[in-house]
């Protein structure tokens, strides 16, 4: 079993839509819980952060970490095209330790 | 400073010959990581460093996969004798250690594409 388990998708919604992006882990020493977005053939770009549970919200952006369920959250109210992307959920106590992203498409 | 600086952006090598690789970081961050990241699949983790010293090897690392950060700031990834398999995209990021021990927000540069044909 792997330390991050994410589901790969393709999820492709429509234009406006809410998109929710999921994880779960197994390491409890995990502290800090990072969303990146990745373009193809870009590097991960860091779009939310947090230390513990509760929410983070960020314009159309939130996060949420459950870390007695192990389970983190990201949310996408308004979704636009150029949402469009690979979204890795990651997480870490000394190095970071990634999902294998989730492939979004939103539909004009 | 505009981010993880890495070089070269695209690199296709034949089975055999050694590559070098090179990331600048954030100038403050203290923080240096090397990722390996092949398609579909989310980065995994090869080595860090904290300052000068390499604190973490991943068992991925074999013995053909050197890393340094000499001084503390720019970091070398060397592969020697490629294989078909170290194709992938080969990425840095660079972060402050945070309190308590553990990652802060870790920044990723663009990556170097290896192609080993």
């Amino acid at each position: 079993q792997k330390e991050v388990e994410q589901d790969p998708g393709p999820l492709s919604v429509p234009e406006g839509a809410i998109v929710s992006l999921n994880c779960t882990y197994s390491n409890s020493a995990f502290q800090y819980f990072m969303w990146y977005r990745q373009y193809s053939r870009k590097g991960p770009e860091l779009l939310m952060y947090t230390y513990s549970s509760g929410n983070k919200e960020d314009g159309r952006f939130t996060a949420q970490v459950d870390k007695s369920s192990k389970y983190i959250s990201l949310f996408i109210r308004d979704s636009q095209p150029s949402d469009s992307a690979t979204y890795l959920c990651a997480m870490s106590e000394g190095q970071l330790t990634f999902g294998s992203g989730t492939q979004l498409t939103v539909l004009p | 400073d505009t981010g993880v600086s890495q070089d070269p952006r695209h690199k296709i090598t034949k089975r055999g010959q050694n590559v070098t690789f090179r990331c600048d970081p954030i100038s403050e961050h203290n923080r240096l990581y090397w990722y390996r990241q092949t398609l579909g699949q989310g980065p995994e983790f090869l080595t860090y460093f904290q300052n000068e010293a390499q604190l973490e090897k991943s068992r991925l690392l074999s013995d053909r996969f050197s890393a340094e950060r000499p001084k503390g700031s720019f970091s070398t990834l060397e592969i020697q004798r490629t294989e078909q398999g170290d194709s992938a995209m080969y990425l840095c990021a660079s972060s402050l250690a945070a309190q308590p021990p553990g990652v802060g927000e870790a920044f990723f540069g663009q990556g170097t594409r290896l192609t080993v044909v």
